[in-house]
């Protein structure tokens, strides 16, 4: 986890509502991602960003939009929450180069009443 | 369809023994093949990476890549009850420096008890 945090590491919130995920990195790498993961699906990649202002879809983006306007932070919100988007969300970072290495933040437990 | 595929377990085994950890992939082209463990409750972390065919060791754990078969794996030696986890296989690298498209493909992870 060294290098990245995640804000805020549980949250609650109620059906409807916005919510926005904060994902910080201090390691200057390029590339940014959000995954969610549940049993039975692993992970699955919601959005990733390649740069400040450069993001797209992953997999399963519907209902999230993402925003990146420094390179250390990569934001993830859901626009209106619903219960199918109780999860843990992972956010991961890699750097440029040949490397694909992917490294970890500590996750956010967010459940949807 | 890219699909990376790993037994969901549990796979269990006594202390001291050896365990072995599978994964296939589809996509031929793959061309870089991570290990990572997670804890529950817990972040995934990076074990190991492999590139190349053949063997790369670390410590008691030594990935092993086949890509004419398409497979990768991972073996424990001396496995310790700090080893129950769940292993994660992901496979990326079909265009290694492919700019905007870096993307890796997750198994959804074998489970591993290390009884005592």
């Amino acid at each position: 986890d060294a290098g990245i945090t995640q804000s805020p590491r549980h949250k609650v919130t109620e059906t409807g509502t916005p919510v926005t995920l904060r994902c910080h990195q201090t390691e200057n790498h390029r590339y940014m991602y959000w995954y969610r993961q549940d049993p039975g699906h692993g992970l699955r990649l919601i959005h990733y960003s390649y740069g400040v202002k450069d993001t797209d879809k992953g997999e399963v983006s519907d209902g999230y939009s993402v925003s990146r306007s420094k390179t250390e932070d990569f934001l993830l919100t859901l626009e209106s929450a619903t219960s199918s988007q109780t999860s843990v969300y992972f956010c991961a970072i890699s750097e440029s180069g040949g490397k694909e290495t992917q490294y970890f933040g500590p996750g956010t437990r967010l459940l949807v009443l | 369809q890219k699909e990376v595929e790993q037994n969901s377990g549990p796979l269990s085994v006594p202390e001291g023994a050896i365990a072995s950890l599978n994964c296939t992939y589809s996509d031929r082209g793959s061309q870089s093949f991570f290990w990572y463990r997670q804890y529950s409750g817990k972040s995934p972390e990076l074990i190991m990476f492999i590139y190349s065919n053949g063997d790369k060791e670390d410590g008691r754990f030594t990935a092993q890549l086949n890509k004419a078969s398409q497979y990768v794996s991972l073996l424990i030696r001396d496995s310790q009850p700090s080893d129950s986890a769940t292993y994660l296989c992901a496979v990326g690298g079909v265009a290694r420096n492919a700019g905007n498209n870096r993307k890796l493909i997750w198994g959804l992870g074998t489970s591993l008890a290390v009884n005592p």
